[in-house]
């Protein structure tokens, strides 16, 4: 059964760096999306994306955040420049976008820690 | 805003046990509902889902029922086995403009001893 992929699975970061985290989304999806979970806290939306575009955001995504599809097949989330507070799970998901197949399938996430 | 509850985990139950894990949510319209489970190590697996007023959606001997009067989805199975330890997450979705997104509880650990 395909899977929806994500690297690195575990990442540490100084403050103010660049991190780029990569997902493989499953081949047939058409809507992708990623989420964040600050440890002990919920799940949170932060962007969906379709058709090379952003569809909606959350007010967590600022301009420090950033998502594209380079190449048809990795959707990667940008952090420019890292905060503490950055620190999280990140989530990618996605669905084919077809009426009735609407559930959202996700990766297995990366953890990231910025010191 | 749109939000879900859940209770606090974590829930520790011997196998074979009963489990209830309660969910309420407060949404404007008529949000579909979804139960997603966490295995260690692993993503976010879909469970089950609800997509309207009584409905009920089970899956691998869990069931939850959309409840609109009490705006609850609380997910239950008779007999747990240690394999159901994971981390169980109730959602709602919003459609917005087409799009959809997850609302996501915080999550309840389930730990199921032999």
């Amino acid at each position: 059964e395909p899977e929806v992929t994500q690297t690195p699975s575990h990442q540490v970061t100084q403050m103010g760096q660049e991190v780029i985290l990569r997902c493989v989304p499953i081949s047939n999806h058409l809507y992708f999306y990623w989420y964040r979970q600050i440890l002990g806290q919920k799940v949170e939306f932060l962007v969906s994306f379709y058709n090379n575009e952003i569809s909606e955001k959350s007010e967590i995504f600022d301009d420090q955040f950033s998502v594209e599809r380079p190449d048809g097949s990795n959707f990667t989330l940008k952090i420019r420049s890292t905060k503490l507070e950055d620190s999280a799970m990140y989530f990618c998901a996605g669905h084919p976008g077809l009426a009735g197949q609407e559930t959202q399938y996700f990766g297995p996430g990366t953890r990231l820690l910025v010191l | 805003g749109d939000s879900v509850t859940q209770m606090e985990g974590p829930v520790t139950l011997s196998e074979e046990a009963f489990l209830t894990i309660n969910c309420t949510y407060t949404a404007t319209g008529y949000p579909s509902l979804f139960w997603y489970v966490q295995y260690p190590g692993e993503g976010l697996q879909l469970l089950l889902k609800a997509t309207k007023a009584d409905d009920k959606g089970s899956n691998k001997g869990f069931e939850a029922t959309y409840r609109k009067e009490t705006t609850s989805f609380h997910l239950e199975k008779g007999s747990v086995q240690v394999s159901d330890s994971a981390v169980y997450f109730c959602a709602l979705k919003k459609v917005s403009g087409g799009y959809n997104k997850l609302i996501f509880g915080a999550g309840t650990r389930l730990a199921v001893h032999p």
